[in-house]
């Protein structure tokens, strides 16, 4: 157990829809990031926030965002979804954000979109 | 970050040593070594870590060559709990993501 909680485990919903997915941090990590794993791209970083400001963009597409709320705990917006978002999206978190920090990952959320 | 090279599968006997090795002779000299594995149907798990020296812990071993252009990670007893895609990153000092390549698939054989 990572101590990294996501929710909902899964999802399935239709194409044009909005999902929001939720992750609980490990306790005392500040420090949240998401990620995407489809079968033709593998692992790739969306985004990532450290005590509620938004540190850093990976590959995150202009209709999915996220926010960190002030008890650290995280949500990931998707909206206008397509068939191409089905993938698990996996949260971690980390004490800091340095090089040096191992990342923590929840059991992922698996989204279907049908 | 710069990239890694590993194979993209091994097979292992249960109870025998493992050595997945990694290189990645584009490495700079603030880049940490980070190992990662992802069992099936689960996300990744972090399992060692390190910059020059090498690394023990209750997991595995890290050991990483003079020149920081290849390390290896040492599985001292494979189990079958140890199958899975074990991932050699490299990440910057003060680099926020980790990316992920292909990995090496593990396969331990009872």
């Amino acid at each position: 157990d990572s101590g990294v909680t996501q929710t909902p485990k899964h999802l399935i919903t239709a194409t044009g829809q909005r999902v929001t997915l939720r992750c609980s941090p490990r306790s005392g990590d500040l420090s949240v990031y998401w990620y995407q794993q489809s079968l033709d791209q593998g692992l790739q970083f969306l985004i990532q926030y450290y005590n509620g400001e938004e540190r850093a963009k990976g590959n995150i597409l202009e209709r999915f965002s996220a926010q960190q709320f002030p008890d650290l705990h995280s949500e990931l917006n998707l909206s206008s979804l397509e068939l191409g978002d089905s993938a698990l999206y996996f949260c971690a978190s980390s004490v800091g954000w340095e090089g040096n920090q191992p990342q923590h990952f929840g059991d992922g959320t698996r989204l279907s979109i049908l | 970050d710069a990239k890694t090279t590993q194979p993209n599968s091994m097979e292992s006997n249960e109870e025998e040593p493992v050595h997945l090795p990694c290189n990645h002779s584009t490495i700079s000299g603030t880049d940490y070594i980070h190992w990662y594995r992802q069992l099936p149907s689960q996300g990744p798990e972090y399992v060692i870590h390190g910059l020059t020296s090498n690394v023990n812990n209750r997991m595995a071993s890290l050991a990483i060559a003079e020149d920081r252009k290849s390390s290896t990670l040492i599985l001292h007893r494979a189990t079958l709990r140890d199958a899975a895609v074990y991932y050699c990153i490299l990440r910057g000092a003060g680099s926020y993501q980790l990316t992920f390549g292909k990995g090496t698939k593990l396969s331990v054989i009872p």
